[in-house]
């Protein structure tokens, strides 16, 4: 079975700061990954997703991601976080052969940043 | 958009209760699933169903049933509601034929027993 694990439960930072939020998984075969997130009140919605191509990959509000194969990663990245980006993340990993693409999730890491 | 709509969003129920938690997705698609969501645990799968009237077990299915007779409805249900069931439940839906489609979220149910 496969499993997610998030380093970091919670992380606080200030305005301006470099964000970068672990994502570690377990399977063996092809993967794709996910990062999902959750504002204060809001649903959670996709942030960005790697299923095949360049390993580096672009979302909404100026994160990214990269999915390094040998490390069974998927790290998020952003350069300079803001107030707004205060929320839970999740990462999250599907098998391609798994029926009705059903994802499992790590455990979360609530990011707070500080004005 | 797509719209997935659970029927509740603050539930209260006494252990022992039947309890019927609803979603409702409107984008026609196949895949819908409940998790539960809980603080450092994350969001486990509970049960999903790829089609009508299927369904299939995810990480942590004893003490629920579902139920999809319609494409676009699918529903939980607490046979007998526990103080270890209180959580957050979140519904979802996505489109079938590739696993990497997203999955749409609902806006949660939070159910609390007593």
């Amino acid at each position: 079975a496969q499993s997610v694990s998030q380093h970091n439960h919670h992380v606080i930072l200030s305005e301006a700061a470099s964000l970068e939020l672990g994502c570690n998984y377990s399977y063996g075969g092809t993967v794709n990954l996910f990062w999902y997130v959750q504002y204060p009140g809001q649903h959670l919605q996709l942030l960005l997703k790697y299923f095949s191509g360049d390993p580096l990959v672009k979302g909404i509000k100026g994160f990214e991601a990269e999915f390094i194969k040998s490390k069974f990663s998927f790290n998020l990245r952003k350069p300079s976080v803001q107030w707004s980006d205060t929320a839970e993340y999740f990462c999250a990993v599907s098998a391609p052969q798994a029926a009705g693409n059903k994802l499992t999730f790590g455990g979360g890491t609530r990011v707070l940043v500080k004005p | 958009d797509v719209k997935v709509t659970q029927s509740s969003r603050y539930l209260v129920k006494r252990t022992g209760e039947k309890v019927f938690l609803e979603c409702v997705q409107d984008m026609d698609h196949e895949n819908m699933f409940w998790y539960r969501q809980d603080p450092g645990l994350g969001l486990r799968l509970i049960y999903f169903s790829y089609d009508v009237k299927m369904k299939e077990k995810g990480d942590i299915p004893e003490g629920y049933s579902v139920s999809r007779e319609k494409k676009e409805r699918f529903s939980l249900i607490l046979e007998s509601a526990s103080t270890n069931q209180t959580s957050m439940y979140l519904c979802a839906s996505s489109l079938s034929g590739q696993a990497h489609n997203e999955q749409f979220f609902g806006p949660g149910t939070r159910l609390t027993v007593l």
